[in-house]
């Protein structure tokens, strides 16, 4: 069965302190592997889509990179406006676009 | 300007009541979603529509009916509401309902039944 695990769960860094967040997936024929921002309160927030491994993207202070087992979110110098809870998910092969998220990875930086 | 729309963004109602969420999107999206987010904030899809025909159809209680008037709008009634049915819904919209095309989000109704 297809499963995505995020890890940590929670994460606390000190503004600047950079990190990475995890995303390991087991599907049958990886279509897309998404990275979503979600603030209390709203709705997920699109950040990346990656395809194939070796892959990366960048926006900001945020890297996503993919193999064929997982994912990693960097965030390099984190800001306060970085906190927020970074969910990932996947599109299997054959899913017509059943997204199967992760339970997500919960952010806060402090000044 | 608002992409994905949904309302109302709050729902609170008495267990056996029957309910709608409306969803709108002015992407010009061909495929749409609901999603629910339970308290341990698991997103989880339930239902989606691509063109007014349902393709996607999660095990879901049968008294959560979606209707899809037009491909910009996704509607979800609830009949009977139960005490489990509380959570968030999101309605999500993406350009077809291929395998990887990426889904946007609406802002989502946080329903609480009492």
């Amino acid at each position: 069965e297809d499963q995505v695990t995020q890890s940590p769960e929670a994460l606390r860094l000190q503004e600047g302190e950079s990190s990475s967040l995890n995303c390991s997936y087991t599907v049958s024929g990886l279509r897309g592997l998404f990275w979503y921002r979600q603030d209390p309160g709203k709705g997920p927030e699109f950040l990346f889509t990656l395809y194939s491994a070796g892959e990366e993207k960048e926006k900001e202070r945020l890297k996503a990179t993919l193999t064929k087992k997982e994912s990693f979110l960097h965030i390099t110098a984190p800001k306060p406006e970085d906190s927020a809870t970074y969910l990932c998910a996947v599109l299997a092969r054959g899913s017509w676009g059943k997204l199967q998220f992760g339970a997500g990875t919960q952010v806060v930086v402090t000044p | 300007d608002t992409a994905v729309s949904q309302t109302p963004k709050y729902l609170v109602t008495q267990m056996g009541n029957d309910k709608s969420i409306k969803c709108e999107q002015n992407l010009g999206h061909d495929t749409m979603y609901w999603y629910k987010q339970d308290s341990k904030k698991f997103l989880k899809i339930m239902f989606s529509y691509n063109n007014k025909e349902l393709i996607i159809n999660e095990t879901v209680p049968n008294r959560f009916s979606p209707k899809s008037p037009d491909k910009a709008h996704l509607n979800l009634h609830i009949n009977s509401l139960e005490l489990g049915d509380s959570a968030v819904y999101f309605c999500a919209s993406s350009r077809e309902r291929g395998e990887t095309d990426t889904q946007y989000f609406g802002p989502g109704t946080r329903l609480t039944v009492l």
